[in-house]
Order: C-alpha cells, then sequence, then structure tokens
C-alpha cells in the first residue's frame, strides 16, 4: 500500500533552516510529482511546492520563493525539502503527497511533520 | 491566481440529513479540451492529513462511501453528503488543479453534527 512518511520536522529560531524529509513506499516514485504542501495551527491548507517526476520541472509559492528548495532522490524514493531564512509564519505541518502532474489532485498524503519558527 | 471560495463555513446536520458544500472559483476550472473540472474535495478529521474524496468534480475516489458526491461545472460546484453518518464530522476543501502553481485551495467548510 501507498506510504508516505514525512520526518525532519523541530522548533527552529527565525532565521534557521531545516530539512524535511518523505520516504515513499508501495507505488513507483519516480512516475509521480511530488508536493509539499503545509498547515498552519488551526487554519487552512496551503500549497507550497511540487518537483516533477525527474526532477526536471520544480514550483514554488510565492510565500516561499527564494527561501525553500524541493529536490527528490528517486534512487532512495525520497523527497526532500530545504527550508531556509525561516520565519514564524512557516510554523505550519508539512505534509507531503502524491500528484500524477502539475495538474492534477493529491491522491495520498503522509501523516505530516511539525515545523515551529520560535525564538 | 485562482480564488477559491467555500459556503459557508461552518455547518450543522442532523444524521442522516444531507449535507451540502458549495465551492466557488474566480473562474473557470474547466478545461474545454477534455471537458474536464480541474476540482478536488478532501475531508480532514481532527488530527489527522486530509483524504481525497472526490476528483475531476464527480469522480468518488476509490473507497469513498457512496453517499459522497461532486457536482457543478466551470465555477460552481457542491459536495453532498446524502445521509450525515457521525464519522463524517470533519473539516472539508476544495482544490483547484486548472491553474498551477499555484494549486489553491478554498478556506474548509467544517461540518459538525446538529
Amino acid at each position: 500500500q501507498v506510504q508516505l512518511v514525512e520526518s525532519g520536522g523541530d522548533l527552529v529560531k527565525p532565521g534557521g533552516s531545516l530539512r524535511l524529509s518523505c520516504a515513499a513506499s508501495g507505488f513507483s516514485f519516480s512516475d509521480y510529482y511530488m508536493t509539499w504542501i503545509r498547515q498552519a495551527p488551526g487554519k487552512g491548507l496551503e500549497w507550497v511546492s511540487y518537483i516533477s517526476s525527474s526532477s526536471s520541472f520544480t514550483n514554488y509559492a510565492d510565500s516561499v520563493k527564494g527561501r525553500f528548495t524541493i529536490s527528490r532522490d528517486n534512487a532512495k524514493n525520497s523527497l526532500y525539502l530545504q527550508m531556509n531564512s525561516l520565519r514564524a509564519e512557516d510554523t505550519a505541518m508539512y505534509y507531503c503527497a502524491r500528484a500524477d502532474s502539475a495538474y492534477s489532485h493529491f491522491d495520498y498524503w503522509g501523516q505530516g511533520t511539525l515545523v515551529t519558527v520560535s525564538s | 491566481d485562482i480564488v477559491m471560495t467555500q459556503s459557508p463555513d461552518s455547518l450543522a446536520v442532523s444524521l442522516g440529513e444531507r449535507a451540502t458544500i458549495n465551492c466557488k472559483s474566480s473562474q473557470s476550472v474547466l478545461y474545454t479540451s477534455n471537458n474536464k473540472n480541474y476540482l478536488a474535495w478532501y475531508q480532514q478529521k481532527p488530527g489527522q492529513p486530509p483524504k481525497l474524496l472526490i476528483y475531476w468534480a464527480s469522480t468518488r475516489e476509490s473507497g469513498v462511501p457512496d453517499r459522497f458526491s461532486g457536482s457543478g461545472s466551470g465555477t460552481d460546484f457542491t459536495l453532498t453528503i446524502s445521509s450525515l453518518q457521525a464519522e463524517d464530522v470533519a473539516v472539508y476543501y476544495c482544490q483547484q488543479y486548472y491553474s498551477t502553481p499555484p494549486h489553491t485551495f478554498g478556506q474548509g467548510t467544517k461540518l459538525e453534527i446538529k
């Protein structure tokens, strides 16, 4: 069965960095786009970034552009999100999710990893 | 960016009754070349990640009970739960994937039991 397991969330000070990981199993990881979506405490869902199956295409929300970098390692069935220059407003649960393409719904989601940015 | 607006923000329905949630997009999400509406619905229960319910506006995801249905086209969409069950208490989100980036979500509708 499809499984997505995020890790790497932590408490970090403003201006700090963090790297999130998402370990995928149960499907052919290299065939799918992958995405990060976040949810601030008590708030709605915000798409953050996506990456194509071969890493050829990436895209970012304006709120994270220039600070976050998405990447993947198909040999390790893993997705990553490098988060730099973190701000308080980046505090959220971060979910990885699977998609067929850039123009697709998200059919499987991980349980999420919590990032807290606070001094 | 396409703005997704859901109504109402919260809803209380009696068990066994019909629940209806609306979603309006700021521009059409219907791709005329394939006649598909690029619109999905998700259910999020407390402490859980979102779960895909409906995609292409009206296609039920595998394993989703048939009391859940999606309808609409262009800019106006509806998620209907035909007979509310206790386990349907959740927040429901619509999402467009017609114009990306960004993928945009509605603000969510909280569904409770009356």
